[in-house]
């Protein structure tokens, strides 16, 4: 297993409430990425970061933001939170260099928002 | 742009069978490929890569890929299947050159089902 944790795993949530989802790593890697997944599987990248005070908007338009004030920890949070935002939220990281390039992704975040 | 395929949702496979898990990629330059595994509650776990030299790579828990440039592919083989395999499987390509960040591109997935 990676080193890479996310809290809380589980989450319901009612509309409008503001909501963090945390995620660390211990490994130092410098690259940190937030992928949502749909129900039906499919994985879509909505921000990364490069390093500290680096953030990127992914793939897939996304109302939530992130910040990168610490190596080790990459928080993504809604600001009000809505149905259409139930997902599962997948964290991952990677150190730069061609041998150590693999993305490693932290246990999931999964989040009902009623 | 990168580009990756599942073509099959779901493969079913008795166990102790051979278990083939296909993917076809497109990319601009040359590809890195990943193979992940997701367990149901569960992130996603590497698998097994390919970067550069031998087109046949053995990654973990007894799992194999062979990629083929030629065909644009990188179909994941496990020689016997076992019911603890039964997984969702994910394919991911970047491109080494033009793609910024290290951004992997994730293909729909493949549901195995392996039945004892």
């Amino acid at each position: 297993e990676a080193d890479i944790y996310q809290t809380p795993r589980y989450l319901v949530i009612g509309t409008g409430k503001k909501i963090t989802l945390e995620c660390s790593q211990t490994m130092g890697h410098d690259k940190m990425y937030w992928y949502q997944q749909d129900p039906g599987m499919e994985l879509h990248l909505i921000h990364y970061s490069y390093g500290v005070n680096s953030t990127e908007k992914g793939d897939l338009s996304s109302e939530s933001t992130v910040s990168r004030i610490r190596t080790e920890h990459f928080p993504l949070t809604l600001e009000s939170a809505r149905p259409s935002h139930t997902s599962q939220y997948l964290c991952a990281s990677s150190a730069t260099g061609r041998s150590t390039d693999t993305q490693y992704f932290g246990p999931g975040t999964r989040l009902t928002v009623l | 742009a990168q580009s990756v395929a599942q073509p099959e949702d779901q493969v079913n496979v008795a166990e102790g069978n051979p278990l083939t898990v296909k993917c076809t990629y497109s990319v601009s330059g040359n590809p890195y490929l990943f193979w992940y595994v997701q367990y149901p509650n569960r992130g996603l776990q590497f698998l097994l890569k390919y970067i550069t030299g031998d087109n046949l790579v053995k990654g973990s828990y007894g799992f194999e890929a062979e990629f083929n440039k030629s065909q644009t592919s990188f179909h994941l083989k496990k020689p016997s299947a076992l019911v603890s395999d039964s997984a969702l499987y994910f394919c991911a390509v970047r491109d080494l050159i033009k793609a910024a960040g290290n951004k992997l591109t994730f293909g729909g997935g493949t549901r195995v089902l392996v039945k004892p």
